[in-house]
């Protein structure tokens, strides 16, 4: 099985700065990972597929990087809206699909 | 517009049995890989079970396997999960979520709003 680690547990970010959020593998994934929004009481929403691929209407101030067993996602300059819990999944060798711990963005 | 509907969560005794569903529309459901991906209160996400288009092929995760069984019906662009001998690790959020992939294993591109599975005496 595949292990995703995410890191900070915890980021403590003002509006208007950079966050960057970093997720590695136990093993390489190649290319296959994921990344997901969740607001309390909502559904995960999907970022960033193909690593670094935005899915549909999402912002560009959302982007990912990395390959192999290292990734990032970064989102440019933080929006209200954009204070959530993010996490990260591989898709690369399953089953199982794996998810990361994930990361909570809160408010400086 | 995809939209997808859980339904059939509550309140169980440890050892019940559960069956929930997951109504979907907006796309072309016999081609798409579904799953089942569940979250226990203030934790994080876990995937639970993936069934392609044809009901080829289908996959549990070791914590589920032997107790959960997913299934489908096409006909009625419809989600399945039978779970049986539950236990109180199970209590969770359950999400039905497509496959971005289409047919394939991949990401999630569409999730429900989740159904609640309390498994408690």
């Amino acid at each position: 099985e595949i292990v995703m680690t995410q890191s900070p547990a915890t980021l403590s970010v003002s509006p208007g700065e950079r966050a960057t959020l970093s997720c590695r593998a136990s093993q390489s994934v190649t290319s296959n990972l994921a990344w997901y929004q969740q607001k309390p009481g909502q559904a995960p929403r999907l970022l960033i597929y193909g690593a670094s691929t935005r899915a549909t209407l999402i912002p560009a101030r959302f982007s990912g990087s990395g390959s192999g067993t290292e990734f990032t996602l970064t989102i440019s300059s933080l929006q209200s809206e954009d204070f959530a819990v993010y996490y990260c999944q591989q898709y690369n060798n399953w089953p199982p699909l794996t998810f990361g711990g994930g990361t909570k963005v809160e408010i400086k | 517009e995809v939209q997808l509907a859980e339904s059939g969560g509550g309140l169980v005794k440890p050892g019940g049995s559960l069956r929930l569903s997951c109504a979907a529309s907006g796309f072309t459901f016999s081609s798409s890989t579904m799953n089942w991906v569940r979250q226990a209160p203030g934790k994080g996400l876990e995937w639970v079970s993936s069934i392609t288009g044809s009901n080829s092929y289908i996959y549990y995760a070791d914590s589920v396997k032997g107790r959960f069984t997913i299934s489908r019906d096409n006909a009625k662009n419809s989600l399945y999960l039978q779970m049986n001998s539950l236990r109180t690790e199970d209590t969770a959020v359950y999400y039905c979520a497509r496959s971005g992939l289409g047919p394939e294993i991949g990401d999630f591109d569409y999730w429900g709003q989740g159904t609640l599975v309390t498994v408690s005496s």
